[in-house]
């Protein structure tokens, strides 16, 4: 049984289009997070949420939107997509406390054309 | 917020010889943990070793240990007997307590040579 999945794995798709990521966790964890990682490996962090509070809101483009319906679910929806955005995108959950560690889904790969 | 550097994009080592990948981290937090995760070319991230900042002890699992400088802010992973199956991206990571913002370094390639 799968922790953290995301579907897409992979998405291919024009500039211009609208596209969302899902993002489930059977862990029963507090916080997910969603982390872009780029063609030189750099993971960095977009957005977390708590409970379905978003709680960091890094320097993303309004383009992206988190969107948690409850908190084993993070969704990541994409307006208007550029070149730029081609990326491996990860979501992860954690429980929240000690040194329990973060989780992460198996990525789905971005693909704009 | 939290940095955590990898200083070095790339290593390499002998098979069955031991390597030490670095890291740094710049904080304010007096507790904090840290991870070691490795990404092998199917993407998916692999925890490898976790320590948290109040622990003195190194922490140990099987060929990978810690080096856990606290006053440094350094956090060094030590793989010894390494394996053609530890060739890798090693990713260092920061995460604080207080609202589980969780940073990662750069990277470092590892390859292993046979």
């Amino acid at each position: 049984d799968t922790a953290v999945s995301q579907t897409p794995k992979y998405l291919v798709t024009q500039m211009g289009n609208d596209k969302s990521i899902k993002c489930e966790q059977n862990l029963g964890h507090d916080t997910m997070y969603w982390y872009k990682q780029d063609s030189k490996k750099f993971l960095k962090i977009m957005f977390s949420y708590n409970n379905k509070e978003l709680i960091i809101n890094e320097t993303v483009p309004n383009r992206f939107s988190p969107k948690s319906p409850d908190k084993a679910h993070l969704n990541l929806h994409i307006n208007s997509l550029e070149l730029g955005d081609s990326a491996v995108y990860f979501c992860a959950s954690s429980q929240g406390y000690g040194d329990t560690e973060a989780f992460f889904g198996q990525g789905t790969r971005l693909t704009v054309v | 917020a939290q940095t955590v550097t990898q200083s070095q994009p790339e290593m390499s080592v002998q098979e069955a010889e031991t390597v030490t990948l670095s890291c740094t981290y710049d904080t304010s937090e007096s507790d904090y943990y840290l991870f070691w995760y490795k990404q092998p070319p199917s993407r998916q991230m692999i925890l490898v070793i976790r320590q948290e900042a109040y622990k003195q002890q190194n922490a140990t699992e099987n060929r990978f240990s810690v080096n856990f400088q606290k006053a440094a802010k350094s956090f060094s992973l030590k793989i010894s007997d390494s394996q053609l199956g530890d060739a890798a991206m090693y990713f260092c990571a920061y995460r604080s307590p207080f609202n589980n913002d969780m940073r990662f370094g750069a990277g470092t390639r590892l390859t292993v040579k046979p």
